[in-house]
């Protein structure tokens, strides 16, 4: 079973600041299999990235993935307001990190 | 635009089977996407429970597999959820989705809140 462990747990940032979200795999996991969510309180998860690096449908270019193998990033090189939020990231439908909580400094 | 929303109780006893159903709107459960479950625990992270094909192929978490079955009705254009022998730990908000297996999960209902209690 693969365990992806998402870092730091929380991440404190002021809008304008860049953010690198980080996902880990135990072992090493196809890029095609990748993906990126973010989920605001109350709301269903979205998607932001598949394939570790293609931007879903209607996802601000702001948001990029990157990584192969083990390790993988999601980052966000301008915060807006709206861009704070939980981030998980997942390995093909079957496994979720933890998630990261992404909170205005 | 591809709509997904669930329905069925919002509390369940103890040791009974939780069931839900998630009605697809926009797109024919026929054209090819994977249909699934997912459910989130109060203040925690997310699950997959189970995904189905239009065909009735399914696939489970092996974790709750000898407790979950996943169904699909073409006719209705939905999939339904059973969990039996429910217990507190089962209490979450469950949402129905789907997408490009194993690839992504693009389209997300709303979610349901499934209390477990007598």
């Amino acid at each position: 079973e693969i365990v992806l462990t998402q870092s730091p747990g929380t991440l404190s940032l002021s809008p304008g600041e860049r953010a690198t979200l980080s996902c880990r795999a135990s072992q090493s996991v196809s890029s095609s299999y990748l993906a990126w969510y973010q989920q605001k309180p109350g709301q269903a998860p979205r998607l932001l990235i598949y394939g570790a690096s293609s931007r879903a449908t209607g996802i601000p270019d702001r948001f990029s993935g990157s990584g192969s193998g083990t390790d993988f990033t999601l980052t966000i090189s301008r915060l807006e307001p709206e861009d704070f939020a939980v981030y998980y990231c997942q390995q093909t439908w079957y496994t979720f990190g933890q998630g990261t909580k992404l909170e205005i400094k | 635009q591809v709509q997904l929303q669930e329905s069925g109780p919002g509390l369940v006893k103890p040791s009974e089977t939780l069931s839900l159903t998630c009605a697809v709107s926009g797109y024919s459960i026929s054209s090819g996407y994977y249909w699934g479950w997912i459910r989130q625990p109060p203040g925690k992270g997310l699950e997959w429970i189970g995904s189905i094909y239009h065909s009735g192929s399914t696939y489970y978490n092996p974790s709750l597999k000898s407790r979950v079955t996943i169904s699909v009705d073409t006719s209705k254009n939905q999939f339904s959820l059973k969990l039996s022998s429910v217990t507190a730990a089962d209490t979450a908000v469950y949402y129905c989705a789907g997408g490009r297996w194993l690839y992504s999960i693009d389209y997300w209902g709303q979610g349901t809140l499934v209390t477990v209690s007598s």
